[in-house]
């Protein structure tokens, strides 16, 4: 599995964007763009993932450059709540069945 | 909304012993995971779990541990003879399709050996 490199911490006001870059720049062609967060210390939780286009669901966007070498996972509306630990994955989904995380961002919201 | 569930939360045990973490995945699910998270370390795979048989386990996952599926519900974790060094919160996952879908995590298990 690629590597990948995020920042160590983040802030973000409540109510505003929160941005998360990655750089996964040794990405292979059939790998995917997983992110999941930990808040506190409880089980990770899914939040998107995708291959090379943009993804959008009810939680998060995710943007992947056009060269797939980073990603963003956009928060639109960061609350308190959102405060966690964010993991950046790229992994290929058929050929493992393991994740392997990283030591993530920690976003605080504040606010 | 469907949940991955583990009991104990908090278990403490000495040092020797041995521990049966459990952990009920979510009902039609068929890819089950055991993970750990020494305090203020990295969350760790330790084993994956399809077809009641392992399907893929890391370097940490050694004799000391089995999984069971001992019937349609329950997916357990032994540790035989428990050391210090395992101390860490265990988290269960499980999902449908393998991981080409989202892992659902329990609240995990907080083992402390004494």
């Amino acid at each position: 599995d690629a590597k990948t490199t995020q920042p160590t911490s983040m802030d973000c006001a409540e109510g505003r964007a929160a941005n998360l870059p990655c750089n996964h720049s040794t990405i292979s062609g059939n790998e995917y763009v997983y992110w999941y967060r930990q808040i506190h210390s409880q089980g990770p939780q899914y939040i998107i993932h995708g291959l090379k286009n943009n993804e959008t669901n009810e939680m998060a966007s995710l943007i992947i450059t056009e060269d797939r070498k980073s990603s963003t996972l956009i928060l639109p509306h960061a609350t308190l709540r959102d405060t966690a630990v964010y993991y950046c994955i790229v992994r290929v989904p058929y050929n493992t069945d393991k994740l392997i995380f990283g030591t993530g961002t920690r976003l605080q919201v504040f606010p | 909304e469907p949940e991955v569930t583990q009991t104990p939360s908090h278990q403490v045990t000495q040092m020797g012993q041995e521990v049966i973490l459990r952990c009920v995945p979510i009902s039609n699910h068929l890819y089950f995971y055991w993970y750990r998270q020494i305090l203020g370390q990295k969350v760790e795979f330790l084993v994956s779990f399809y077809n009641n048989e392992i399907s893929e386990k890391s370097e940490i996952f050694d004799d000391q541990f089995s999984v069971e599926r001992p019937d349609g519900s329950n997916f357990t974790l032994k540790i035989r003879s428990t050391k210090l060094e395992d101390s860490a919160m265990y988290f269960c996952a499980s999902s449908e399709a393998g991981l080409r879908d989202e892992a659902f995590f329990g609240q995990g298990t907080r083992l402390t050996v004494v």
